[in-house]
């Protein structure tokens, strides 16, 4: 069965940088297409962007220009999204998680990353 | 404001049916597939339809997903207790690089 295990629970300084692991498991890492989604205290859901592991080509959301980069590393299964200059609107739970091998629609879903930016 | 447009709120009794709207655009809905996802309380969100009207297995035949031109539906019926929670639309946007839109989200209560 396939799963996105994501790392731990950060509190982070504003200003300063976190980077999500998202570990997968019960499929072929190489193939997938890894997308990152948050949601900020009782809002919906954002976009932030993708990862096509096996190219290792990125796109992202306007919004994060500058601010946000992606990798995944096959070797280990693991992809990674990193925010620098963290501001407070920046506290949400950080999702992990991959679109299908038609690349149209997202199938399945890490647990959650809690991020909070906190003086 | 979200690209794709839901209201933010839906109700029913048990064994009722709901719909839930998600209105677009040409540069997604109009010419992408929709999908929608499931989110419980507390609970990372969950694949409910794809491609407008697909069920991946073990989602009950009581959700079916429809879309016409630039705007979808979500419907539930015979409503359960265990329905109530946020649901999502989402699709591609052909705009700004191709990108994933959500929509705003719909808290479901059941009465």
């Amino acid at each position: 069965q396939l799963q996105l295990v994501q790392s731990g629970a950060e509190v982070k300084k504003p200003g300063s940088s976190v980077k999500v692991s998202c570990k997968a498991s019960g499929g072929t890492f190489s193939t997938y297409t890894i997308t990152w989604v948050r949601q900020a205290p009782g809002q919906g859901l954002e976009w932030m962007g993708r990862i096509i592991a096996i190219l290792g080509i990125a796109n992202h959301a306007q919004k994060f220009q500058g601010r946000v980069t992606f990798t995944a590393d096959k070797s280990t299964s693991t992809a990674y999204m990193e925010l620098s200059g963290l501001r407070s609107e920046d506290t949400a739970v950080y999702y992990c998680a991959k679109f299908d091998n038609s690349g149209f629609y997202i199938d399945y879903w890490g647990q959650g990353t809690l991020v909070t930016v906190s003086s | 404001q979200s690209v794709l447009t839901q209201p933010p709120s839906a109700s029913g009794t048990p064994g009722q049916r709901v719909t839930i709207s998600c209105s677009g655009s040409t540069s997604n809905i109009g010419s992408n597939a929709v999908n929608w996802y499931q989110q419980l309380p507390g609970t990372a969100p969950k694949l409910l339809i794809y491609t407008n009207n697909q069920r991946p297995s073990g989602v009950p035949d009581r959700f079916s997903g429809s879309k016409s031109g630039t705007s979808a539906s979500l419907a539930i019926s015979g409503l359960q207790s265990e329905d109530e929670a946020d649901y999502y639309c989402a699709a591609w946007d052909d705009s700004l690089n191709d990108h994933w839109v959500f929509g705003g989200g719909t808290k479901l209560t059941v009465l």
